[in-house]
């Protein structure tokens, strides 16, 4: 299986900044995801980041709010932009497991606090 | 809206005990189902996959499908205090954009020594 390296693992951020998310997996990919996990609920999937086109964003995520870069087959980011106390939460990016339906592998996560 | 269903727990096993963690789900076209392992600060990680009607077993682990009842289960044998974590399940069906997965809020299992 893939390895995700994912950074920052913790911040702390004033509101209204922006903070960028890094995740580097060490096979090429197609498909990355971008999740949230906001304390004590489910994985909620932000967006999917394919390499040379724009990501897809799920319902109530939207692209001023979360861009998201795909450079490379390797590498993409994740901005939480204009933060505000409510996007305090972790952070993860994934990749799936081989082809097919075999499950995810996820990066070590980003624990955003926002004040 | 699809939806995932977990007990949230915690869930209280001795060692060596017998875990049973449940799920449903909504979506009865469903076609691949998974259980993650969350430890406390750290990232999911896949411990079984199932996809057929029935039992699939690895280890210590037995995943338990029923389509019919919309249910899905993991046990855990021979529980030991290291298996304490929050166990997710989730649920990938077939959409517009392809497959997508939804992810239940989890169950939080404690063994105890």
């Amino acid at each position: 299986s893939a390895v995700i390296s994912q950074k920052p693992s913790r911040d702390i951020c004033q509101r209204g900044t922006s903070l960028t998310i890094q995740c580097q997996v060490d096979s090429q990919v197609t498909m990355m995801f971008w999740y949230r996990q906001q304390p004590g609920q489910s994985l909620t999937l932000i967006a999917t980041a394919n390499q040379g086109s724009e990501a897809t964003y799920e319902s109530g995520f939207v692209i001023d709010k979360f861009p998201i870069s795909r450079p490379n087959l390797t590498f993409s980011t994740l901005t939480v932009s204009n933060m505000s106390p409510e996007d305090s939460s972790i952070y993860l990016c994934s990749v799936e497991k081989g082809r097919g339906q075999n499950g995810y592998t996820f990066g070590s996560g980003t624990r955003l606090t926002v004040v | 809206q699809k939806e995932v269903e977990q007990n949230s727990g915690p869930l209280s096993v001795p060692e060596g005990a017998i875990a049973s963690l449940n799920c449903t789900y909504s979506d009865r076209g469903s076609q691949s189902f998974f259980w993650y392992r969350q430890y406390s600060g750290k990232s999911p990680e896949l411990i079984m996959f199932i996809y057929s009607n029935g039992d699939k077993e690895d280890g210590r682990f037995t995943a338990q499908l029923n389509k019919a009842s919309q249910y899905v289960s993991l046990l855990i044998r021979d529980s030991q205090p290291s298996d304490s974590a929050t166990y997710l399940c989730a649920v990938s069906s077939v959409g517009t954009g392809g497959f997508k997965t939804i992810f239940g809020a989890g169950t939080r299992l404690f063994v105890k020594a």
